[in-house]
């Protein structure tokens, strides 16, 4: 059964510590995205990825980071620097043309963090 | 300017209507377009695709107006189980098309 996973579905952190979310997909895709979605809002991009063992920032990217050492795994970390990491958190993979722009994008469930 | 601006919403309209949502986007190089939907307290689904002028699956219709730089979403007979929000989405131009730029969405409350 292919998709992309996401875990935990909750997180509670403390405020001060770094905490990892998990993102794994078996769709064979060659990018892969992180989105921050906050109540009322459109999703805005933190980081991604276009092939493994290399990464870019998104419009967001500031108090996170991330890794890109398989194919199937995208993990990040939300740093203690993030300053209001309380969000929904979309990660996403994809795989089409980019040349002609026709590239969809498949979303994980997420994970909702709450820093307490 | 928004990159790409929705109207929130809510829609609120009676089961089997007709509905229809409107997005403007600002990047004319844009190449690809899409709907997606998204249930409360859960993920994006896409819903349509539109590289060219437009795109029609079952009850669902999108039309691409590239002149005027506006995407449409038209949904017949709606369906209670259409409740959802409605992201416009749109790629970046040629050099980063791999970027999706989303709206804040929708909102459309289908009613008995």
């Amino acid at each position: 059964d292919g998709g992309i996973t996401q875990s935990p579905k909750y997180l509670f952190r403390k405020e001060g510590q770094n905490v990892t979310l998990s993102c794994e997909q078996n769709l064979n895709h060659d990018a892969m995205y992180w989105y921050r979605q906050d109540p009322g809002q459109g999703l805005r991009l933190i980081y991604y990825s276009q092939i493994v063992n290399d990464f870019q920032k998104g419009d967001i990217a500031e108090g996170y980071s991330v890794s890109r050492e398989k194919k199937e795994s995208f993990p990040l970390t939300v740093t203690s620097a993030q300053k209001n990491p309380t969000a929904f958190y979309l990660c996403a993979s994809s795989m089409g043309d980019y040349g002609s722009g026709r590239v969809e994008q498949f979303f994980g469930p997420g994970t909702r963090l709450t820093v307490l | 300017r928004k990159e790409v601006e929705q109207d929130p919403g809510p829609f609120n309209v009676p089961e089997g209507a007709t509905v229809a949502f409107n997005c403007t986007y600002s990047n004319s190089a844009s190449q690809s377009f899409f709907w997606y939907r998204q249930d409360c307290r859960k993920e994006p689904k896409l819903l349509m695709s539109v590289y060219s002028s437009g795109n029609e699956d079952g009850r669902f219709t999108a039309q691409l107006n590239r002149a005027s730089q506006y995407i449409s979403l038209l949904i017949r007979d709606s369906k209670l189980s259409d409740s959802a929000t409605y992201l416009c989405v749109v790629t970046g131009a040629m050099d980063s098309s791999y970027k999706l730029i989303f709206g804040s969405g929708t909102r459309l409350l289908v009613r008995p």
